[in-house]
């Protein structure tokens, strides 16, 4: 069956970077488009960004395009989001999502905290 | 980028009665392929959102049938026929016809 798993949160001073994975598993990977989308504590839904299935095209939130990057290695059936540059306001548990248009699968999602 | 407007933003209903929940976008989700590029997920408590509804009115693998999803251009409604106690949670609406794809603000479900 499809698996998403997300790895890579923690906790990181304002300023630093993480990156994070999704491994991605019964689907074949180099056929979707994958998405992040975050979630701030008690808040709802924010799109993040979007890579093609190809991995040339990809688009990011204004709140995070300079700072954050999405890429994806088919070798590894694996999706990735750099985030530099982290702010206060990036603290949301970030899911990885299967699909283009509509995300049918998304993983369990790993938290981001930024805080000094 | 378009907006998602969701009504009510929150709904108490008891088992067995209907729910309804409205969407309105604030422009038209309808490509020039002809599908409409909007959809419902369900939150709930502690767990990823998942998708019930696909362009509109579609069904997705394994989501029961008491779920329907109706509407078009920017007007659009989920109903639960029959409400039961796992459907509580918080109820998204979505488009991904244009950059960024954007949500609504969530109907938060819960059991009398």
């Amino acid at each position: 069956q499809v698996q998403l798993v997300e790895s890579g949160g923690g906790v990181v001073q304002p300023g630093g970077s993480l990156r994070l994975s999704c491994a991605a598993s019964g689907f074949t990977f180099n056929a979707y488009g994958m998405h992040w989308v975050r979630q701030a504590p008690g808040k709802g839904l924010e799109w993040v960004a979007v890579i093609s299935k190809e991995g040339d095209k990809k688009y990011h939130a204004d709140s995070v395009k300079g700072r954050f990057t999405i890429s994806r290695d088919t070798s590894k059936n694996t999706l990735y989001l750099q985030l530099n540059s982290l702010r206060p306001e990036d603290t949301a548990v970030y899911y990885c999502a299967k699909g283009l248009r509509h995300l049918e699968k998304w993983g369990q999602g790993t938290l981001v905290t930024v805080s000094s | 980028e378009i907006v998602m407007t969701q009504t009510p933003l929150s709904l108490s209903v008891t088992p067995g009665q209907p729910a309804s929940i409205s969407c309105k976008s604030s422009q038209s989700l309808l490509h020039s392929d002809g599908d409409t590029y909007f959809y419902w997920y369900l939150q709930r408590p502690g767990q990823p959102p998942q998708l019930l509804i696909f362009e509109a009115s579609n069904r997705f693998s394994g989501v029961p049938d008491r779920f329907s999803g109706s509407g078009s251009g920017t007007d659009f409604t989920l109903k639960i026929s029959r409400v039961e106690a796992e459907d509580v949670g918080v109820y998204y609406c979505m488009q991904s016809l244009q950059l960024p794809p954007t949500f609504g603000q969530g109907t938060k479900v819960e059991i009398k």
